[in-house]
């Protein structure tokens, strides 16, 4: 069953601390992406990747971290400097063609306490 | 900078009726559009994919067009059902399909 599977599905934060966000996808695809939601708003770009080890920075990366140590995962390490970090958070891939298709997983929402 | 910009932002209608879900975007180099539905607190489901060379993508009772041009594109459901009730996205991508912009969404709710 092929698919994107985010965990978890909700994650509470204590201010100061960091957290990781599991990102895995058995599509074979190349590109990997993290999108930020806040209420009633599309979704903001935060790293993108389109190859192994390497990533480049969306709109709003700052206080935000990730890796690409492998095809299927790309974790996202949401970090103190992040001011306002509660949110949900979206993972997507996709091949790496410009008409391309975006798939999605179910989101984390993360919640600072 | 693209932006993506969706009329209205919440639409109610009773069961049955026709309607259309508006999407403009800025910039009108882009590779792709693309329609999204999205539930409440799950993610997103792709409902229609329209490469830039296309004008109209369908699927079932949903039709996507897509005018360049104008920096247009809407979303038309026929025959609108409850189950259709949630919100829709569109991103327009001008690099590949997952670096795209996204518009704020329309929430939909229809009345039995």
């Amino acid at each position: 069953d092929g698919g994107i599977t985010q965990s978890p599905k909700y994650l509470f934060r204590k201010e100061g601390q960091n957290v990781t966000l599991s990102c895995e996808q058995n599509l074979n695809h190349d590109a990997m992406y993290w999108y930020r939601q806040d209420p009633g708003q599309g979704l903001r770009l935060i790293y993108y990747s389109q190859i192994v080890n390497d990533f480049q920075k969306g709109d709003i990366a700052e206080g935000y971290s990730v890796s690409r140590e492998k095809k299927e995962s790309f974790p996202l390490t949401v970090t103190s400097a992040q001011k306002n970090p509660t949110a949900f958070y979206l993972c997507a891939s996709s091949i790496t063609t410009p008409w391309a298709e975006a798939f999605f997983g179910q989101g984390t929402r993360l919640t600072v306490v | 900078k693209q932006e993506v910009t969706q009329i209205p932002a919440a639409l109610s209608v009773p069961e049955g009726e026709n309607l259309v879900l508006n999407c403009s975007f800025t910039d009108s180099a882009i590779y792709n559009l693309q329609w999204f539905r999205q539930d409440p607190g799950k993610g997103l489901t792709s409902l229609l994919l329209i490469q830039s060379s296309q004008r109209e993508q369908t699927s079932g009772r949903l039709n996507a067009s897509l005018d360049k041009s104008s920096g247009r594109s809407t979303l038309y459901i026929a025959a609108s059902q409850p189950g259709d009730s949630a919100t829709y996205l569109c991103a327009v991508s001008d690099t590949n399909a997952g670096k795209s912009t996204f518009g704020d969404g329309t929430t939909l709710t229809v009345k039995p």
